[in-house]
């Protein structure tokens, strides 16, 4: 019973590059999250998707930053032009529905050059 | 705007005894708190929830307390265990189990 998978691990990109972040929910979950951990501080919500659905996108960065959650395959956090603040921790949590708590993946860190 | 806050980055606590984590929220809106444990390089992993028609929770080892009235609620670990070294992370919800704000979290160690 595999749980929130993400990949890569460690991504590492250089300024003006760009970053695709994964996620796979648990097995029959349809709700996504995606947070980000910047060092020394808490998870900040960027995203919430369903399938091929944005439901609340109120966390994420006007510009560069968008998100997916398509009806086959994983889940993918997009950042163009990444830029040095963009280095943090992603996650993703998923959750059958909102009666029940989102679990994480281990996520992806990401070290912009 | 930090609607959660934990105050104590961190708390060393022995062996066997009682941890107390506190977290402090300003939004009246939120009715369901969550404790995430997290270790380092994982993501979090969650430990245990409280609705805001509750005021108490118990979960094995881990007891959560809400006191709506003055927007605080704390966690209970009893006996501490070596394993339980980690940092915990206080969020809430103001969307049923949807979006979560998170605390900055209580870096615990547990020394034998």
């Amino acid at each position: 019973n595999a749980g929130v998978m993400q990949n890569p691990r460690h991504l590492v990109r250089r300024r003006g590059q760009e970053a695709r972040l994964r996620c796979s929910p648990m097995k029959g979950h349809s709700h996504v999250y995606w947070y980000r951990q910047l060092p020394e501080e808490g998870l900040k919500f960027m995203v919430y998707l369903q399938k091929e659905n944005i439901i609340d996108e109120s966390g994420m960065p006007k510009e560069r930053f968008s998100a997916e959650f398509p009806k086959e395959g994983p889940s993918i956090l997009r950042i163009q032009q990444v830029v040095r603040g963009d280095s943090a921790a992603y996650f993703c949590a998923s959750h059958r529905d909102s009666n029940q708590p989102q679990h994480f993946g281990d996520g992806t860190r990401l070290s912009i050059l | 705007d930090q609607q959660v806050k934990q105050n104590s980055p961190s708390l060393s606590v022995q062996e066997g005894r009682i941890s107390i984590l506190n977290c402090d929220y300003t939004n009246s809106m939120f009715d369901y708190f969550l404790w995430y444990k997290k270790y380092p390089a994982e993501g979090p992993t969650f430990l245990i929830s409280i609705s805001s028609i509750k005021d108490k929770n118990e979960d094995g080892r881990f007891t959560v307390f809400l006191n709506k009235s003055a927007k605080h609620l704390s966690l209970h670990i009893v006996p501490s265990q070596p394993g339980d070294s980690a940092v915990y992370f206080c969020a809430a919800s103001d969307d049923s189990w949807g979006k979560l704000q998170f605390g900055a979290g209580t870096q615990v160690v547990v020394t034998p």
